[in-house]
């Protein structure tokens, strides 16, 4: 049972665009939602993060909308870059033992 | 200056084998974790463990156990490798409830 979901798997924009990927989740005792990018062969790294009280939070081209009555958050780049090709995560970290809880994954492509 | 470093990075071995991986943390950090990355690069928690409390996730085979010798280093021993058990493993720290920081990574292959 995937208690994340995110969608859509694999996204291509051209440079310049606004990729939004967006995530799902079921379990109310998750307390802390962060967005992690991953490039191929290295670790995820944190990108942003949101907390439930808030419905938006930007730090830099990336901003997070938090629906809390819909269980929904999503992810946009602005003004996407071919550096920002990456794999992209979004979490949901339970309010017992600090453990996440991943999306699947998606898979962006920014062309030149 | 790693935060957070793995070893090895690769590792391959046959089925039935047992096996160790390495991390550890610079940070100061209190708690550390591990990740399984598929094939389909879905993440998964394993393990969650600070020097009071172990937390496991229910899927997780028990050939596999954390040792934490001390605060900074949190291995991963694996027993009777499986087929299925070839992946990339991640570890990660954070300071209580903070950001984890990840490693990174050990791909590990099953023959």
């Amino acid at each position: 049972q995937q208690q994340v979901k995110q969608s859509p798997q694999s996204l291509i924009v051209q440079k310049g665009g606004i990729p939004i990927i967006n995530c799902a989740y079921e379990n109310t005792a998750f307390d802390y939602f962060p967005w992690y990018q991953q490039f191929p062969g290295k670790g995820p790294a944190l990108l942003i993060a949101i907390r439930p009280d808030v419905s938006e939070k930007k730090e830099g081209r990336f901003t997070i909308s938090f629906n809390k009555s819909a269980k929904q958050f999503s992810l946009h780049i602005m003004d996407s870059q071919p550096g920002d090709s990456a794999t992209y995560f979004c979490a949901a970290r339970h309010n017992a033992g600090n453990m996440l809880t991943f999306g699947g994954g998606t898979r962006l492509m920014v062309k030149p | 200056d790693t935060a957070v470093s793995q070893t090895p990075k690769y590792l391959v071995t046959q089925m039935g084998n047992d096996k160790s991986i390495k991390c550890e943390q610079n940070l100061g950090h209190d708690t550390m974790y591990w990740y399984k990355q598929d094939s389909k690069k879905f993440l998964k928690i394993m393990f969650s463990y600070n020097n009071k409390e172990l937390i496991i996730n229910e899927t997780v085979p028990n050939r596999f156990s954390p040792k934490s010798p001390d605060k900074a280093h949190l291995n991963l021993h694996i027993n009777s490798l499986e087929l299925g058990d070839s992946a990339v493993y991640f570890c990660a720290s954070s300071h209580r409830a903070d950001t984890q920081y990840f490693g990174p990574g050990t791909r590990l292959t099953v023959l």
